[in-house]
């Protein structure tokens, strides 16, 4: 069975531009999570989609924004680029139940802002 | 204070060592506990996944909870040195939240 896969690997941008970062799920799983890894700062909740709608929203600026697809796909958006943005971005996913099930991770996409 | 607290380490063992890992947590309302491994370059693979307090074990690898102290640990036996990784804990009250909180991480590396 295929896990999340994420594209693309590294992503180099300048500060101002802006950063389409892209997640498949594990077949069968409706919910996907976004995640910072900031160096320092640990992994850091950003989103969560299931079934195609915003369900929970970290402590991050409106500049971070993403969607899900009728197939569960997701993209993460962030404008307005700044240094401090510059982190992998890793995106998990879970079934969605009443059971509360795990969540499983890619091996994200490294953002370098210069 | 932050939510999830977890010692950076890095620890440092011989192979074949018993390793210990543990989180503290202030949250009562955690109630999903997970620990995860993180190789360099690699995101997150989850080892152990617990509901409430209580013990699993999975191989090698037992994880205990203990929600009265809110304490959890991962011990790891027999340690090999392809343990070395990055160890993160995490937990969530589940329900509409759903959103995983972390530890910072503890770095292992367990020598031949």
């Amino acid at each position: 069975e295929a896990g999340v896969t994420q594209s693309p690997t590294h992503l180099i941008k300048t500060r101002g531009q802006q950063a389409t970062l892209r997640c498949s799920p594990i077949s069968g799983h409706t919910s996907v999570y976004w995640y910072q890894q900031a160096l320092g700062l640990g992994l850091q909740f950003l989103l969560w989609y299931d079934e195609g709608e915003e369900r929970n929203r970290g402590n991050f600026p409106p500049r971070f924004s993403g969607r899900q697809f009728p197939n569960y796909s997701s993209e993460l958006n962030v404008n307005a680029l700044e240094l401090e943005d510059s982190a992998l971005y890793l995106c998990a996913s879970s079934s969605y139940d009443t059971l509360n099930q795990p969540q499983h991770f890619g091996d994200g996409t490294r953002l370098s802002i210069l | 204070q932050k939510e999830v607290e977890q010692d950076p380490g890095p620890l440092s063992v011989p192979e074949g060592a018993i390793v210990s890992l543990n989180c503290t947590y202030s949250n009562s309302a955690f109630q999903y506990f997970m620990w995860y491994r993180q190789y360099s370059r690699k995101g997150p693979e989850l080892l152990m996944y617990t509901y409430s307090s209580g013990n699993k074990e999975d191989g090698r690898f037992t994880a205990q909870v203990d929600k009265s102290s809110k304490y959890i640990s991962l011990f790891i036996r027999d340690s090999q040195p392809s343990d070395s990784a990055t160890y993160l804990c995490a937990m969530s009250g589940g329900g509409a939240t759903n959103k995983l909180i972390f530890g910072t991480g503890t770095l292992l590396a367990v020598q031949p």
